[in-house]
């Protein structure tokens, strides 16, 4: 089983180019959301997806776009990379709400450093 | 935003000692409390999802007990081994649907 697949794994990019971290599911799941992990900060919510065509922002949506055409890709795209944004983004999926008793499966998180 | 604060920040026990950290959460507007584990160089694992106050569930050595009148949550390891060494995450759902994760309890089990 796949579970949740991110690519790439590793990505070092220049300030200002753009770049897409790619995440997939393999288990159907309707919710699916993207977070950053950073040293002291914990995990933060970036957008997430109730479904195909639904998107919302999460707590730290500035500079990152995403789109949710398919129950199974939710990319998230890096429209013009600061070093702000050098972190590790880890993409989750669930079968049902997390109000409800849907826990999240964790992709293997992307390191993405931005010189 | 829905604050989530887990304490203590960090904790070294050593291998049998039994072990708690909190999870203190909004109490009003509840809906579930979850628990995550989350081993260096891997990917956070769900370890419980509760619903209802007084739940209390529980997985081998790791238990966790719930209440949502006061808005805090107790994760217990009885007899703590070395493989328990991880950081342990609280989340709780925002007001859409997702997780607002608190900062992690880091564990290290030493021989």
């Amino acid at each position: 089983n796949a579970g949740v697949t991110q690519t790439p794994k590793f990505q070092v990019l220049k300030t200002g180019q753009s770049m897409t971290l790619q995440c997939a599911q393999d288990m159907n799941h309707e919710y699916m959301s993207w977070y950053r992990q950073d040293p002291g900060m914990g995990l933060r919510l970036i957008h997430y997806s109730v479904g195909a065509g639904i998107t919302d922002q999460g707590e730290v949506p500035n500079g990152y776009n995403v789109s949710r055409s398919t129950t199974e890709d939710f990319p998230l795209r890096l429209l013009s990379a600061a070093p702000s944004q050098t972190s590790v983004y880890f993409c989750a999926s669930s079968y049902s709400g997390v109000r409800e008793t849907g826990e999240l499966f964790f992709g293997e998180g992307s390191r993405l450093t931005v010189l | 935003i829905l604050n989530v604060e887990q304490s203590p920040q960090s904790l070294h026990v050593q291998e049998g000692d039994s072990t708690n950290f909190t999870c203190s959460f909004p109490s009003s507007n509840f809906y579930a409390l979850h628990w995550y584990r989350w081993e260096t160089a891997k990917s956070p694992e769900a370890l419980f999802v509760m619903t209802l106050n007084g739940d209390e569930k529980k997985k081998g050595r790791i238990s966790a007990t719930l209440n949502t009148k006061e808005g805090y949550s107790y994760l217990y390891i009885k007899g703590s081994q070395p493989e328990d060494s991880a950081t342990y995450l609280c989340a709780f759902p925002n007001s859409g649907y997702a997780l607002n994760f608190g900062k992690g309890t880091s564990l290290l089990v030493t021989p």
